[in-house]
Order: C-alpha cells, then sequence, then structure tokens
C-alpha cells in the first residue's frame, strides 16, 4: 500500500513566522509532489508542485524535495493569518497516473 | 470562468437509493477524477479517467460506478447506498493523466441515512 504520510498537527505559529510543513512517501518510483491548501469546508487549490530534487520558490512559499530520503516539504515565510489552513502534501505514483494525498496538516498563525 | 462545477452540492439519501453526482470541467482538460475525503483519512482515488473514453479504478471503487460521458463531463453514481458512502465528495480534472497538478471542484456534502 503506497502512502504519503503528514504530521496532523495543529502546528501553531505566530504571524510572521516561518511554517514548515512535512511529508513523507513510500513509494521511490514517484516523480511528481504537490502541495494543496484546504481551508475548512472548502476544496482543496493548488499551491506549488515540484517534480526535481531540491527547492523550487514562488512568492512566499518554497518547496523542497528529496528523493533519496523520500521528503518532501513546505515553506511558508511571513505567515499570515489567512494562510491558516490545512495543507494537503501529494504524490503521484510510479506510473503517473494515480495521486496519493496524506490526510493533511492543519496550521494555525495567531495574530 | 467556472472551472470544475459539481452538483448538487449538498444530498440526502437512505440506505438502497442510488444517485448520480454529476461533475463537469470548462477547461479543456482530458483527464478527470472522482474522489471522497473522510476526516482524517485525506483524499481517496474512486476511480479516474484518464482520457476520453477510459476509465479506471481507484483506490477505493467498491459500490461506485462511473461514467465519462465526453470530454467534459464524469459523473459518479451510486447504485445502492450505504452509511459507510457518507462522506465529501470531489471531482477534480487535469491536462494529461501523467503528472500533471489538478483542480478541484466545490465538492458535493452527501449523507446516507
Amino acid at each position: 500500500q503506497k502512502e504519503v504520510e503528514q504530521n496532523s498537527g495543529p502546528l501553531s505559529v505566530p504571524e510572521g513566522a516561518i511554517a514548515s510543513l512535512n511529508c513523507t512517501y513510500s513509494d521511490r518510483g514517484s516523480q511528481s509532489f504537490f502541495w494543496y491548501r484546504q481551508y475548512s469546508g472548502k476544496s482543496p487549490e493548488l499551491i506549488m508542485f515540484i517534480y526535481s530534487n531540491g527547492d523550487k520558490e514562488d512568492g512566499r512559499f518554497t518547496a523542497q524535495l528529496n528523493k533519496a530520503s523520500q521528503y518532501v516539504s513546505l515553506l511558508i515565510r511571513d505567515s499570515q493569518p489567512s494562510d491558516s489552513a490545512t495543507y494537503l502534501c501529494a504524490v503521484k505514483d510510479t506510473g503517473g497516473f494515480k495521486t496519493i494525498f496524506g490526510a493533511g496538516t492543519r496550521l494555525f498563525v495567531k495574530a | 470562468n467556472a472551472g470544475v462545477t459539481q452538483t448538487p452540492k449538498f444530498q440526502v439519501l437512505k440506505t438502497g437509493q442510488s444517485m448520480t453526482l454529476q461533475c463537469a470541467q470548462d477547461m479543456n482538460h482530458n483527464s478527470m477524477y472522482w474522489y471522497r475525503q473522510d476526516p482524517g483519512m485525506g483524499l481517496r482515488l474512486i476511480y479516474y479517467s484518464a482520457s476520453e473514453g477510459t476509465t479506471d479504478k481507484g483506490e477505493v471503487p467498491n459500490g461506485y460506478n462511473v461514467s465519462r460521458l465526453n470530454k467534459r463531463e464524469f459523473s459518479l453514481r451510486l447504485e445502492s447506498a450505504a452509511p459507510s458512502q457518507t462522506s465529501v465528495y470531489f471531482c477534480a480534472s487535469s491536462e494529461g493523466p501523467v503528472n500533471q497538478p489538478q483542480h478541484f471542484g466545490d465538492g458535493t456534502r452527501l449523507s446516507i441515512l
């Protein structure tokens, strides 16, 4: 059974701090990795995707991938109360067709 | 620009009833997906359609059927609803089937009594 593991949280950070969200996955052949944000009662929305080892930055968000360690993370700089949500890590399986989602990490940014 | 549209948004069924959830996308995407989301379990893939004319089982297909009606529409049918199928159902689409990000509809909240 292919798995994606996330700490359920809640992760609480003060406004303006860096929030660090982590994810590990079991399928060594995975090539595509995604972070989605989901507000309570809403649908997931794509924040970032990453395919290669290293860092990828987009505004206040940085995705980090380490395939050897089967680890992907999301850093949110200058966290805002509006960033308070559940963050879902998603990994495509070896074939690239099916996406396996983690259960999500709840982030709470305190004003 | 609607993106992915799901109907209905809410539904209550009795055990044994049948129903079809509708999904349509206007982004000219080739691939479409149905997920269910239960508390603490994340999103689980029910069925997907890599391209028009094809459908395949996901992680939790039992009790469900799907139809890819055309490139835009992908429906999910519960033939005989069971309380275990109470969940939030999301439809999603992507440009292609391999390694592409997905765009989600607003979801259908389904309760089965």
